[in-house]
């Protein structure tokens, strides 16, 4: 079975600028997460989807990140612009949810490792 | 608030040595589930158990166990005999119903195994 694909696993912008990141999830799972892991940090939730829709984006810094999922499956999470404390790894998951009831174990990718210089 | 205190940065230990990861968790939430997390080198975060609030038992896999107290809040997992392939961040993370289903994880033990 596939796992989760992210892309790219690494990427250097200066700061100011844009930058996207993929991922794909594994076939069927309903949720997917996106979670930003400082150095020396556990991952920190940035944004939930439940299928296409949003359960959770209040860790999203709003003015600069977006994220979206188009049509319940492929994610991108985009940050215009970029600022120095935005370099972290970027982890995608996913998980079998069909309800908000959790406890699903939640399956990572490698994760985008981004630096802003 | 929900929160995972996990006190223990670094530690090191010799191959073959026990060693005990500790994590403490906070949360008012009734229904929760507990999760222990491996992260070795190569970045991807690997699933290692999953235990739910409503189930004390301890649980034995391999080389590993895990000790869920309610009393205590605590949730702390055990490599018996450690290999130098166990070297890695290990997370312990929390998820609460009431707060949609995303993990909240503490800040790692990072693990160093040295033959």
């Amino acid at each position: 079975e596939a796992g989760v694909a992210q892309s790219p696993r690494y990427k250097i912008i200066e700061k100011r600028q844009s930058v996207a990141f993929w991922c794909n999830p594994i076939s069927g799972h309903a949720t997917l997460y996106w979670y930003q892991q400082i150095l020396g940090q556990g991952p920190k939730l940035l944004i939930q989807f439940q299928n296409n829709g949003v359960v959770d984006d209040s860790q999203l810094p709003k003015d600069r990140f977006s994220a979206e999922r188009l049509k319940g499956v492929d994610s991108t999470l985009k940050i215009q612009p970029a600022k120095l404390e935005d370099s972290a790894v970027y982890l995608c998951a996913s998980s079998l949810e069909g309800n908000r009831e959790g406890g699903f174990e939640a399956f990572f990718g490698q994760g985008t490792r981004l630096t802003v210089v | 608030a929900q929160k995972v205190t996990q006190a223990q940065t670094e530690i090191s230990v010799v191959e073959k040595e026990d060693v005990t990861l500790d994590c403490v968790y906070e949360t008012r939430d009734t229904t929760y589930y507990l999760f222990w997390y491996k992260q070795p080198p190569s970045g991807e975060l690997v699933f290692l158990i999953r235990r739910n609030s409503f189930d004390e038992q301890n649980e034995i896999s391999g080389r590993y166990s895990w000790n869920f107290q309610k009393s205590t809040s605590s949730f702390n997992f055990t490599i018996t005999a450690s290999q130098v392939v166990d070297s890695a961040v290990y997370f312990c993370a929390l998820s609460v119903s009431q707060a949609g289903t995303a993990l909240i994880f503490g800040k790692g033990t990072t693990l160093s195994v040295s033959s």
